[in-house]
C-alpha cells in the first residue's frame, strides 16, 4: 500500500522555466510534509518542508504548495537550472512523536536542459 | 567536518552469506537512522538508534536483520543469510543530541548490496 505516490517518473524542463513536481498522499494523518533532492550516488538531500497547518512555504527558489483537501503537494523550482537534475522524492510523517519515520514516493527524475 | 560516512559503498554478497553495513554519523551526532531503497522504490524506514539503544525497529524485517549503535564505533546494519530480495540501496542517516527528527538529519551515501 503506498501511501506517498509520485505519478510521473521523470519530467523535462528548459532552463529558465518553472519545474512543477507533484506528490499525493493517502493518509489523511500526515502532518509534515518533505522534499528531498538526490544525485546520483550521494545520499538524499533535504530541500524544504511544509506543515500540515500551511498551505505554502518558500524558499528561495523553491516553493511547495500543500492542498489538504485534496491531499496533494507539489514543488515549484523557478527558474530551473540545470544544477537542479536530480531525483525528487516527497516525503511524509505522522504526529504523535514519530518524526523519523518518513514514507517516501518514489521519485521523480527531474532533467533541466540548458 | 565529514559528512555521514557509509562504507563499503558497494557490497556484493552470496546468497546464504552475511552483510554488514557500517554507518559512521557526522561527529557529534548520537542519532542513527536506517533506510531501505529497493529497487524502483521510495526509501522506507527500517530503524533508529541512539547510543546503545534501539529506539524504534518497527521497519526492520523481522528475521535475519539486526542493528547495532555502540558508546564507540559506527553503527552496523546486519543482515544474515541474505537472499537475492535484500538487494537494495542502503542509507543511514544521522542527527545532533536531542534532536530526534529526520529534519534535522543528513544522509550518508548509502551502500548498495548485491546478492548474486
Amino acid at each position: 500500500d503506498q501511501q506517498v505516490k509520485q505519478n510521473s517518473p521523470s519530467l523535462s524542463v528548459q532552463e529558465g522555466r518553472i519545474s512543477i513536481l507533484n506528490c499525493d498522499y493517502t493518509n489523511s494523518m500526515f502532518d509534515y510534509f518533505l522534499w528531498y533532492k538526490k544525485y546520483p550516488a550521494e545520499g538524499p538531500t533535504f530541500l524544504i518542508s511544509i506543515s500540515s497547518i500551511k498551505d505554502k512555504n518558500e524558499d528561495g527558489r523553491f516553493t511547495v504548495f500543500l492542498n489538504k483537501s485534496a491531499k496533494h503537494l507539489s514543488l515549484h523550482i523557478v527558474p530551473s537550472q540545470p544544477g537542479d537534475s536530480a531525483v525528487y522524492f516527497c516525503a511524509a510523517y505522522l504526529s504523535g512523536g514519530s518524526n523519523y519515520k518518513l514514507t517516501f514516493g518514489k521519485g521523480t527524475l527531474l532533467t533541466v536542459n540548458p | 567536518n565529514a559528512g555521514v560516512m557509509q562504507n563499503p559503498r558497494h557490497l556484493v554478497r552470496r546468497r546464504g552469506q552475511e552483510a554488514r553495513l557500517r554507518c559512521s554519523p557526522m561527529k557529534g551526532h548520537s542519532h542513527v537512522y536506517w533506510y531501505r531503497q529497493l529497487p524502483e522504490e521510495g526509501l522506507k524506514f527500517m530503524v533508529y538508534l541512539q547510543k546503545e539503544n534501539i529506539i524504534d525497529e518497527s521497519g526492520m524485517p523481522k528475521e535475519r536483520f539486526s542493528a547495532e549503535f555502540p558508546k564507540e564505533g559506527p553503527s552496523i546494519l546486519r543482515i544474515q543469510q541474505v537472499v537475492r530480495g535484500d538487494s537494495a540501496a542502503y542509507f543511514c542517516a544521522s542527527s545532533p543530541p536531542l534532536v530526534g527528527s529526520i529534519t534535522e538529519a543528513f544522509f550518508g551515501q548509502g551502500t548498495r548490496l548485491t546478492v548474486v
